[in-house]
């Protein structure tokens, strides 16, 4: 298994620019999360899904969407880069057990420079 | 909602010895309690975690204690090694499910040979 994957690791954009930010897990995962790291803030939740078609906002959605047409893709979408979402997002997958939640697996990240 | 201090933010300590690394979390319903540990430019991995109906739980020189009625608890790392040498996450899972969690903000470890 290959885990959580994401695409691109780095990239730069112009303010006012839009992209995706790609990930990817094959384990079959029903949870996925995307959060973004900034320096000596820890990790805040940008956006998660419970499952194919179901998502919802977390601490930190503006600026942002998110889409999950199937089981494996959970793509990050950036309409107009702003300066403040500079940042290092993350992308994670978790499962469940009955009631019993199971630990968040992350992706490797991509570090995204708005100017 | 759910709210988690850590403390310290940063930690350094000497080969051998021991490291300690303290969270607190606001919200009396999280049952869940993660510890990420995150290496430099790469992503968070789990290293142990512990449900709110155990006080304690070991895995080798890792340890995490719990403490419910103050709610906070504690990741203990024993005889340290250079290549634990990283930034500690704790989390607790956040009102409505475990399926979300919130992050404390980190705690960079160095150990010295």
């Amino acid at each position: 298994n290959a885990g959580v994957t994401q695409t691109p690791k780095f990239r730069i954009l112009k303010i006012g620019q839009s992209m995706t930010l790609q990930c990817t897990q094959d384990m079959n995962h029903n949870y996925m999360y995307w959060y973004r790291q900034d320096p000596g803030m820890g990790l805040k939740l940008i956006y998660y899904s419970v499952g194919a078609g179901i998502t919802d906002k977390g601490e930190v959605p503006n600026g942002y969407n998110v889409s999950r047409s199937t089981t494996e893709d959970f793509p990050l979408r950036l309409e107009l880069a702003a300066p403040s979402q500079t940042s290092v997002y993350f992308c994670a997958s978790s499962y469940r057990t009955g009631h019993i939640f199971y630990e968040q697996y992350f992706g490797p990240g991509t570090r995204l420079t708005v100017t | 909602g759910e709210n988690v201090e850590q403390h310290p933010s940063t930690l350094s300590v000497q080969e051998g010895d021991s490291a300690v690394i303290k969270c607190t979390y606001s919200d009396s319903a999280s049952n869940y309690f993660p510890w990420y540990k995150q290496e430099l430019g790469k992503g968070p991995q789990l290293i142990i975690d512990i449900r709110s109906n155990v006080g304690e739980k070991k895995d080798q020189r890792i340890a995490v204690t719990l403490n419910k009625t103050a709610k906070h608890f504690s990741l203990h790392i024993t005889e340290t090694q250079p290549e634990d040498s990283a930034v500690y996450f704790c989390a607790a899972s956040s009102r409505g499910g475990s399926e979300k969690l919130v992050f404390g903000k980190g705690t960079k470890l160095t150990v010295n040979p």
